[in-house]
């Protein structure tokens, strides 16, 4: 069955620190990829997305992802995080026309 | 630009209950969606329409019905209301395939079920 994991349900990251997110995914073929962010109480936002060609994916807020065919894998990093980015983080899946999530990673953001 | 808009925001209903949640897009979009999303859970895929006049089962469909009313309209039903759908519902739209198949999501309504 075609899958995303989010190995990494909260992490704590302080303030200047880097943060790296993993995704694993499981298809056939390789998927449209794509990292979503959703501050407390709002709707998702589109961070970044992967569909062919170079595998370092630059996105909004200093985002950016590294896609490795090798190791179905998608994960997101910031060099530097900020108090702002304190959020929840969703990894996503499209193959066909279906848009499949991965369980999300909670991300806290210490002084 | 309006993107994606569901109504109601907020809903609370007693058991056995029902409602519908609306959602219209208005990018021209092919492809729409309605998720739910618990805590702990991400978001799970109740149901899709692919295209207009098409619905099909996502990952968590039962106690939900669909209508794809026209390409701009996706009503998502809820016909005897349980406590276990307690959640947030979100609605999304993409184009289908393509090279822009990036998801764009309403705002979400809670639905509390008691």
């Amino acid at each position: 069955a075609q899958s995303v994991t989010q190995p990494d349900i909260h992490i704590t990251v302080s303030e200047g620190a880097s943060l790296e997110l993993r995704c694993n995914y499981s298809y056939g073929a390789t998927p449209y990829l794509f990292w979503y962010v959703q501050s407390p109480g709002q709707g998702l936002q589109l961070l970044l997305k992967y569909f062919s060609g170079d595998t370092l994916v630059q996105g909004i807020k200093g985002f950016e992802a590294e896609f490795k065919r090798s190791q179905s894998s998608f994960n997101l990093r910031k060099p530097s995080v900020h108090w702002s980015d304190a959020a929840e983080y969703f990894c996503a899946a499209s193959a066909w026309r279906k848009l499949q999530f991965g369980a999300g990673t909670q991300v806290v953001v210490t002084p | 630009n309006a993107g994606v808009t569901q109504t109601p925001k907020f809903q609370v209903l007693k058991t056995g209950q029902s409602m519908t949640l609306q959602c219209a897009q208005d990018m021209n979009h092919n492809s729409m969606y309605w998720y739910r999303q618990d805590p702990g859970m991400g978001l799970r895929l109740i149901y899709y329409s692919a295209s207009e006049g098409t619905t099909d089962k996502g990952e968590v469909p039962n106690g939900y019905n669909v209508s794809r009313l026209n390409k701009r309209e996706f009503s998502l039903r809820l016909e005897s209301a349980a406590p276990s759908q307690t959640s947030v519902y979100f609605c999304a739209s993409k184009t289908g395939q393509g090279v822009n198949t990036e998801a764009f999501f309403g705002q979400g309504t809670r639905l509390t079920v008691v």
